[in-house]
């Protein structure tokens, strides 16, 4: 089976850091997938990691450890606007579909 | 954006009546998910298709079945409605297995 964890909620001021982690455990691990989601709206793509290390995208950056199961999502320069879930997704080699965490809903407060 | 939609978006029924989710898609993409979203439990997989007349189970497929008969849409079947299926469904779509999800804006199901 497949288990990914992720806080459930965090805060964080405008301006400010945040860093949202994501550990997971399964088999034939592929690659890591990290979505937004806007209450009462869809996901969008953030990002995606296969191999270790941090990919850096605008404000957003993702890390990868694979031999660790962990990922982590770095905001930078928060905004009033970057409130919203954060849903980590895993992908197993072989399997045609994303399993996700329960997501980690991110206030951000002036 | 991908072309990617679902109807109805909103839907109230009753327990016991059947009730079918449609997705449909511009995109071409061989890959159709259908994804249910609850408080606590994130988005978990119902059903997929990895091609025209080719579906799979997910992780919480009891109580639903699907059709894909046209690259272009993906359909959703509660035979007979229960409390337990009100949620948000999202259709998603995506090129490659594995790959990025595009989802569509979501079906609110409330069955009383």
């Amino acid at each position: 089976g497949q288990n990914i964890d992720q806080p459930t909620e965090m805060t964080a001021t405008e301006g400010a850091i945040v860093q949202i982690n994501c550990t997971y455990q399964t088999s034939g691990f592929n690659g890591l997938f990290w979505y937004q989601q806007h209450a009462g709206e869809a996901p969008t793509f953030l990002s995606y990691n296969v191999l270790d290390g941090l990919e850096e995208k605008g404000r957003f950056s993702s890390f990868l450890s694979r031999s660790k199961g962990y990922s982590y999502l770095l905001l930078k320069e928060l905004q009033m606007k970057d409130s919203a879930s954060y849903l980590c997704a895993v992908t197993n080699t072989g399997f045609q579909k994303l399993v996700f965490g329960t997501g980690t809903r991110l206030l951000v407060s002036p | 954006d991908a072309g990617i939609t679902q109807s109805p978006r909103h839907k109230v029924t009753e327990t016991g009546t059947p009730v079918t989710l449609r997705c449909h898609q511009t995109e071409n993409h061989r890959y159709m998910y259908w994804y249910r979203q609850d408080p606590g439990h994130g988005l978990r997989l119902i059903h997929y298709s990895y091609g025209v007349k080719d579906t799979d189970k997910g992780e919480v497929s009891d109580g639903y079945s699907v059709s894909r008969s046209k690259t272009e849409d993906f359909l959703l079947t509660l035979e007979s409605a229960t409390s337990s299926q009100t949620s948000v469904y999202f259709c998603a779509i995506s090129e490659r297995p594995n790959g990025e999800l595009f989802f569509g804006e979501g079906s609110r199901l409330t069955v009383l």
